[in-house]
């Protein structure tokens, strides 16, 4: 089993709606989570981290994390083209280990 | 801060070339990563050091792949002999040692050999 996983995508949402997007992890990270934001062509860019249960808000991004469901999640609300990009979940043990990221295409 | 520093941004060599990847960590990061990724297997860790000292290798592909960090502000990748297989784009990240810090990723080197 690989240590993150996400199987969720890829993912189209109209200009200003809510894109939700889903991770699971392994017993082997459990101690932080990231979500990371690449553009096409570009290096993966840190936007969010949650080390806690529950929910944890910047701006329009909101983290979201259940350890008794072994389950992390990212919410984007009033989607901008801006926003278009591969998210890939991260998880921490010792080290990052990466999900395969979920390609959101946000229509204008 | 100029943040995590790669060199260069892109390479093309011919198959059984050596292949040298550079990178700077950011000034103060302890620990370095060296990932690879592509279209079928995502980001993939191949290396980390911390405070200079590979500590886990486990990642690395094969005997042809070797990465130094001679101190803490330089590291290298090496691909000797390179193989199309090996075709990738290359990713440098630093960070604090410590379970709560992300990590910062350069730009990348995109290695295409033919």
């Amino acid at each position: 089993q690989k240590e993150v996983e996400q199987n969720s995508g890829p993912l189209s949402v109209p200009e200003g709606a809510i894109a939700s997007l889903n991770c699971t992890y392994s017993d082997r990270v459990s101690q932080s989570f990231f979500w990371y934001r690449q553009y096409s062509g570009k290096s993966p860019e840190l936007i969010m981290s949650i080390y806690s249960n529950g929910d944890k808000e910047d701006g329009r991004f909101t983290a979201q994390l259940n350890k008794a469901s072994q389950y992390v999640s990212l919410l984007i609300r009033d989607s901008q083209p801006s926003d278009s990009a591969t998210y890939l979940c991260a998880g921490n043990d010792y080290k990052l280990s990466f999900g395969a990221g979920t390609t959101v295409t946000v229509r204008a | 801060d100029a943040g995590v520093i790669q060199s260069p941004r892109h390479e093309v060599t011919e198959m059984g070339q050596e292949v040298t990847l550079r990178c700077k960590p950011i000034s103060g990061h302890n620990s370095l990563f060296w990932y690879r990724q592509t279209m079928m297997r995502g980001l993939e860790l191949l290396i980390y050091f911390n405070n200079n000292v590979p500590i886990d290798d486990s990642g690395m592909p094969e005997d042809r792949f070797s990465a130094k960090m001679p101190n803490a502000s330089f590291s290298t990748l090496k691909i000797q002999p390179s193989e199309p297989r090996d075709s990738a784009v290359y990713f440098c990240a630093s960070s604090l040692e410590g379970k709560g810090y992300g990590y910062t990723f350069g730009s990348g080197t995109r290695l295409t050999v033919v």
